[in-house]
């Protein structure tokens, strides 16, 4: 079946670090890939998206690429704040034959960026 | 602000109890997705409604049970409620059911079993 996997956290970054997230994911046919954040205390927001091969998906800074030969959609930003901190969740949505969507998330990575 | 209410923001209840989740989604938004989100099993789909109609199932145990209702908001019930049932239960809205429509969660109801 689909999945997702993310490299496991938490990750602890000084800030103005470079930040990579990784993520992999199995799937039948062609997924679109998300990035979704959870902020402390809050529910899950879009924080970028790619709905085919080579596209990249970037929003405040933060930047993954849809790779279909390694099957990766790694998140990286370049330079990291505090503010950044928060659980990052990669997910993907399939089709099946029966023509229903299905999102799979990944575990989440929790950031932690410290001043 | 997403748009999407989810009311109560916490609730303790007993074993063998029943409770009910409320979610209101973001205006214009048809479909209404459950979630489950634990320490241990990570974010796990629920189950999902389309205007009111059952879309898609995922890991939904027989002692859950959802619906939305026509005026588009949508309840989930957990009842004979065991400890491990313990977690923080999701609501998410979008426009369709396609593939680019973008999920818009709510805050979550923390559900405390004792």
């Amino acid at each position: 079946g689909d999945s997702v996997t993310q490299m496991e956290g938490p990750v602890t970054l000084s800030e103005e670090a470079f930040l990579t997230i990784n993520c992999t994911y199995t799937a039948t046919g062609y997924p679109s890939l998300f990035w979704y954040v959870q902020y402390p205390g809050e529910g899950l927001q879009l924080l970028l998206k790619a709905t085919k091969a080579d596209d990249k998906g970037s929003n405040k800074g933060f930047e993954a690429t849809y790779r279909k030969e390694t099957t990766s959609f790694h998140l990286e930003k370049g330079s990291v704040q505090v503010s950044d901190s928060a659980v990052y969740f990669c997910a993907l949505i399939t089709i099946s034959n029966f023509g229903n969507e299905k999102l799979t998330f990944g575990t989440g990575t929790r950031l932690t960026i410290i001043p | 602000d997403s748009g999407v209410t989810q009311t109560p923001k916490h609730l303790i209840t007993a074993t063998g109890q029943r409770v009910t989740l409320r979610c209101s989604p973001r205006s214009g938004d048809l479909s209404v997705y459950w979630y489950q989100q634990s320490l241990d099993q990570g974010l796990q789909f629920l189950i999902q409604y389309y205007n009111g109609e059952e879309r898609a199932k995922g890991n939904i145990l027989e002692r859950f049970s959802a619906q939305q209702f026509p005026d588009l908001h949508s309840e989930l019930n957990l009842s004979s409620l065991e400890l491990g049932d313990s977690a923080l239960y999701f609501c998410a809205s979008s426009v369709d059911t396609g593939r680019n429509s973008p999920l818009h969660f709510g805050n979550g109801t923390r559900l405390t079993v004792t």
